[in-house]
């Protein structure tokens, strides 16, 4: 079972950052913060993961607090293509997806 | 740039009829799932497998479904007979390994049961 939380949408204008919140309280030490999105009915699309240090890579950074309940995905421009359900996901092996934030951005 | 893919992408089966589901893993990748999404629903984990075993299954892979990696590239779904409520899009992945790493996706098959 997912164990993050998530808000159910998100707006963001065109070109701005786009920020995503998810708690995860009851991360444990060895569990990792992964980040996946959905276009439509595509497969997930991997975006970044982390542990406890900030990740950063060609689609987004992945900040992961101190005491790691919590972490926020970043889009730093937002396009219309990154319009999309984002999932928050934390476990130590296997993929289990929410119900995830529903990004769009708008023109 | 290495993809999984699905096929075919979209399947119509009568019920109580068998359907396979085919996918191929990224070459190198070791560890093979099955997801459904069953229509404004979110992604659901069915199954892992790894050498040749099913590592992990969840309470929905019952009786019904099997997988099975019959040759060294491809990776399948069985349902024997299908139900009006298996209709959903069905997600293959595969990963190079279980932990800290990302599981790349195919872009599906969309089953209809009628």
């Amino acid at each position: 079972d997912a164990k993050t939380t998530q808000p159910p949408s998100m707006d963001c204008a065109e070109g701005r950052a786009a920020n995503l919140p998810c708690n995860h309280s009851t991360i444990s030490g060895n569990e990792y913060v992964y980040w996946y999105r959905q276009i439509h009915s595509q497969g997930p699309q991997y975006i970044i993961h982390g542990l406890k240090n900030n990740e950063t890579n060609e689609m987004a950074s992945l900040i992961i607090t101190e005491d790691r309940k919590s972490s926020t995905l970043i889009l730093p421009h937002a396009t219309l293509r990154d319009t999309a359900v984002y999932y928050c996901i934390v476990l130590p092996n296997q993929f289990y997806f929410g119900t995830g934030t529903s990004l769009t951005v708008i023109p | 740039e290495p993809e999984v893919t699905q096929t075919p992408s979209h399947q119509v089966t009568q019920m109580g009829q068998e359907v396979i589901l085919r996918c191929v893993p990224i070459s190198n990748h070791l560890y093979f799932y099955w997801y459904r999404q069953i229509l404004g629903q979110k992604v659901e984990f069915l199954v892992s497998f790894y050498n040749n075993e099913i590592s992990e299954k969840s309470e929905i892979f019952d009786d019904q479904f099997s997988v099975e990696r019959p040759d060294g590239s491809n990776f399948t779904l069985k349902i024997r007979s299908t139900k009006l409520e298996d209709s959903a899009m069905y997600f293959c992945a595969s990963s190079i390994r279980a932990t800290n790493t990302e599981a790349f996706f195919g872009q599906g098959t969309r089953l209809t049961v009628v």
